[in-house]
């Protein structure tokens, strides 16, 4: 079982372009969630998909979008970057039907807008 | 205020000392995460709790829901144990984790 796997691992961007990150969960897992690290900070939620969904948002502005596919995997969508928008950007996927269901983290991908 | 509070956010210890970091928080939670995060970023989750004492060979974590309080100890610290630890909150709603900022853990020979 590979667990969660991100690509890219790392990634520089331009201000005003348009990135796009992926996730594969776990094996068997429906729900991945997308969590934001700024350097020398806790990761932040971004937002969660289950069933090609986003069920639950974090306080993040409309540049941030996701995407999740009918195999659970997952995109995560930034349009016009600034700046602040590098960080280390982690995914995490869980099992839905189990309750307290532990979550698994991916390496993370390193984004770095210049 | 955070809504998860760790302390300290830098510790340094010897090699064999035992080692506690401390986690807060202000709201109702289903389970309280330890992480670990080494230099790269990728997170292992170490513990999950909802109640009591976990323990899983030199690492143990216990709650106290009452007091919205939980300690994670190292005992006989390494210098491999140096990491970035992480306390992380799943709410009663959904499964999504507020995150406290970390305690930076260097082990020294």
């Amino acid at each position: 079982d590979a667990g969660v796997t991100q690509s890219p691992t790392h990634l520089i961007k331009t201000r005003g372009q348009q990135v796009t990150l992926r996730c594969s969960p776990k094996s068997g897992h429906d729900t991945v969630s997308w969590y934001q690290q700024a350097l020398g900070q806790g990761p932040q939620f971004i937002f969660q998909y289950y069933e090609e969904e986003e069920r639950q948002r974090g306080n993040f502005p409309d540049r941030f979008s996701g995407h999740q596919f009918p195999n659970y995997s997952s995109e995560l969508n930034v349009n016009a970057l600034l700046l602040g928008d590098s960080a280390l950007y982690l995914c995490a996927s869980s099992l839905s039907d189990i309750l307290l269901a532990e979550a698994f983290f991916g390496q993370g991908t390193r984004l770095t807008v210049v | 205020k955070n809504e998860v509070e760790q302390s300290p956010q830098n510790l340094t210890a010897q090699e064999g000392e035992f080692i506690t970091i401390n986690c807060s928080y202000s709201v109702g939670i289903s389970a309280l995460h330890w992480l670990q995060q080494h230099p790269g970023g990728g997170i292992v989750s170490l513990f999950m709790l909802s109640s009591g004492k976990k323990k899983h060979g030199r690492l143990i974590a216990t709650i106290n829901i009452q007091e919205k309080h939980s300690s994670l100890h190292i005992t006989a610290s390494h210098p491999r144990d140096s990491a970035v630890y992480i306390c992380a909150v799943r709410g009663r709603i959904g499964s999504r984790l507020t995150f406290g900022e970390g305690t930076q853990l260097t082990v020294n020979p």
